[in-house]
């Protein structure tokens, strides 16, 4: 079964608004990360963050962590045009070294 | 230090012809995952290896499909005898370590005709 399931599956909005995602998964984790893919390109590693772990910044993005509800959230402040991509989550499970997918937000920043 | 490098960039087969994927790893990375992807999906798990061993082959078909990762050289996905459903773009990823972020290569398109 899918581990992680994104929420929005689409979301657009105006540039400089923030846009947040959100991402359910099933089973417990070492960690989890967030990607970003533009259309046709490999992913690109955003940030992971550990299970031990509530909160984590990088520039303009925000992820927390909740192991209790097995969600997480991304939020991508002040959003730019360049940020018009689709965004993944991905979980490690315990005693299992692959990552496993969700299904994706696709984001679009109207400029 | 270069990234992941994945060729071709597009392959087209015929149905029953065999595709052949390559990828190499960015230096230093022992662990390979390879991926595939349709048209407005996620991606799907298929194999991780480490140097010529097969970690966890779960996600692949048990047919036809066969991965490998040699001392020297790159690593490669092979589908044998393709078939339409095959037609996907297929990523790898390599990591130092276990627990860490991916690095992805920009894919292989295979198409099958």
């Amino acid at each position: 079964s899918q581990q992680g399931e994104e929420d929005p599956q689409a979301l657009s909005i105006q540039e400089g608004e923030n846009a947040t995602m959100n991402c359910s998964y099933k089973t417990s984790i070492n960690n989890l990360q967030w990607y970003r893919q533009n259309s046709g390109r490999g992913l690109v590693h955003l940030i992971l963050i550990r299970s031990n772990e509530r909160e984590k910044h990088s520039g303009r993005l925000r992820v927390t962590l909740d192991t209790s509800k097995k969600s997480s959230s991304l939020l991508i402040t002040a959003s730019r045009a360049a940020d018009t991509a689709s965004y993944f989550c991905a979980t490690e499970g315990l005693g299992n070294e692959k990552l496993t997918f969700g299904t994706g937000t696709r984001l679009t920043i109207i400029p | 230090n270069a990234g992941v490098m994945q060729n071709p960039r597009h392959l087209v087969r015929r149905r029953g012809q065999e595709a052949r994927l390559r990828c190499s790893p960015m230096k230093g990375h022992s662990h390979v995952y390879w991926y595939r992807q349709l048209p407005e999906e996620g991606l799907k798990f298929m194999v991780y290896l480490q140097k010529e061993n097969i970690i966890d082959e779960s996600g692949m078909p048990k047919e036809r499909f066969s991965a490998e990762f040699p001392k020297e050289g790159p690593s490669i996905l092979r589908i044998q005898q393709v078939v339409r459903g095959d037609s996907a773009a297929y990523f790898c990823a390599s990591s130092p370590h276990s627990n860490e972020k991916l690095f992805f290569g920009s894919g292989t398109q295979l198409s099958v005709l």
